[in-house]
């Protein structure tokens, strides 16, 4: 069964919303979570860290203002997308980074549609 | 751009063919890792392999890596029309920041 698990899988909001996607490690701490965004018939592009306890780490020409990442508890890294437009619409897959044997397990994604 | 290149994009071949896809990476790597992707669904975990392995087998997936290359292989042999997804292959860079390729098509015609 799937170790990280990823809240909504698909969600509708509306041009100038906030909306909120949770990644969750069902049995085991996760210190480390990974955020991703896939576009349309392309490849999964990193957008930043999640770290436990700290400010997430961005890459570069992700927005973090507008991309918020909270890492609040071992288990939980939520990302949410800030007055989200339309070209915010994508695929975000989380992954978290599994101490004990040294695995990166990926959740199943969510589907944003921004309207 | 730190990405990975796979090719070919895409490919089209007959069920019962075999199908080959290539990744090259950039940097050093502790593993690879190759994944699936359903059209509009999520990744599935295919195999691993670590930096001290050249090849490995699950099932009819065939997995080889060449460091010295930074390339890797993934061949599906017996293909079904089951295969038909996008397969990414995404490598550590030394950490566990995973970096994924471009990736390629897989049709499997029936």
């Amino acid at each position: 069964g799937a170790v990280v698990s990823q809240h909504p899988s698909r969600v509708i909001c509306k041009s100038g919303t906030s909306v909120k996607i949770e990644c969750r490690s069902l049995d085991f701490q996760a210190t480390t979570m990974f955020w991703y965004r896939q576009f349309p018939k392309k490849s999964l592009m990193l957008m930043a860290t999640s770290n436990e306890g700290s400010k997430a780490t961005y890459e570069q020409g992700v927005e973090k203002d507008k991309f918020l990442i909270n890492h609040a508890s071992l288990t939980l890294s939520t990302l949410t997308v800030t007055s989200a437009h339309p070209e915010d619409s994508s695929f975000y897959i989380c992954s978290a980074y599994r101490t004990a044997g040294n695995t990166i397990y990926f959740g199943e994604g969510s589907w944003l549609t921004v309207v | 751009s730190q990405q990975g290149e796979e090719d070919p994009q895409a490919l089209s071949i007959q069920e019962g063919e075999n199908a080959t896809m290539n990744c090259s990476y950039k940097t050093s790597i502790n593993n690879l890792q190759w994944y699936r992707q359903n059209s509009g669904r999520g990744l599935v975990h295919l195999i691993l392999i670590r930096s001290n392995e050249r090849e490995k087998h699950s099932g009819r997936l065939r997995v080889t890596l060449d460091t010295s290359k930074k390339s890797s292989s993934l061949l599906i042999t017996a293909s079904r029309a089951a295969d038909t997804a996008s397969y990414f292959c995404a490598t550590d860079g030394g950490t566990y920041k995973y970096i994924f390729g471009t990736g390629t098509r897989l049709k499997v015609l029936a």
